[in-house]
């Protein structure tokens, strides 16, 4: 299947840092990106749908000005958690959709681990 | 409110048995289900895919089915092996093209040698 890949695959900051976490779509372009978090135990809880040249939709509760995503071209989106707090820290998951393989599968990147100190 | 529900938090079986997970959900109206496996730390990785229209699907030693009268799907590995250990999550398909997936929080289940 379709190969998405993130970078970092965990990262430790200090709280009030920014952290940029990238998604890219290695064997396919991707008009569509999704940023999912999901905390232990928990389910993948959508973020955010990110669209290729225009701004994301984000989903109720998560603040815009605090997850900044930005997908600059058809292989990647970045998403930047901005003055990030241990409440941040989670499982940062990006998916995409492979329009070869009929637009319903989304296909996960191996997720990032956040921790904030 | 609108929930998914997955039938238990954790399964345990023996090797060479079938599994069966539940997948329940309430006020949604899915275009689709998906099944998905997780393992620790990792992203989830695609299994299945079941329209509203469609009863069973197959793939190998895993089965689908859907029953969007009782609101629910069952998902059976048969012959489970070691290697099946994981957590299975449910997703459904809401909100017309743009088919965003809503998650259940996932079976973790255990195949014992």
């Amino acid at each position: 299947g379709a190969v998405v890949s993130q970078h970092p695959s965990r990262v430790i900051c200090k709280s009030g840092t920014s952290v940029k976490i990238e998604c890219r779509s290695l064997d396919f372009q991707a008009t569509t990106m999704f940023w999912y978090r999901q905390f232990p135990k928990q389910s993948l809880m959508l973020m955010a749908t990110s669209n290729e040249g225009s701004k994301a939709t984000y989903e109720q509760g998560v603040e815009k000005d605090k997850f900044l995503i930005n997908h600059a071209s058809l292989t990647l989106s970045t998403l930047t958690v901005t003055s990030a707090h241990p409440e941040d820290s989670s499982f940062y998951i990006c998916s995409a959709r492979d329009p070869r393989g009929g637009w319903e599968t989304q296909y996960f990147g191996p997720g990032t681990r956040l921790l904030v100190l | 409110s609108q929930k998914i529900e997955q039938n238990s938090e954790a399964l345990n079986i023996q090797e060479g048995k079938t599994a069966t997970l539940t997948c329940n959900y309430t006020n949604y109206s899915p275009a689709y289900l998906q099944w998905y496996r997780q393992d620790p730390g990792r992203g989830p990785v695609f299994l299945l895919l079941i329209r509203e229209n469609e009863k069973e699907k197959r793939k190998e030693r895993l089965k689908v089915t859907f029953d969007t009268t009782l609101k629910q799907s069952l998902f059976h590995i048969t012959a489970s092996q070691p290697a099946d250990s994981a957590t299975y999550l449910c997703a459904l398909a809401i909100g017309g093209s743009q088919g965003n997936l809503i998650f259940g929080k996932g079976t973790k289940l255990s195949v014992k040698p």
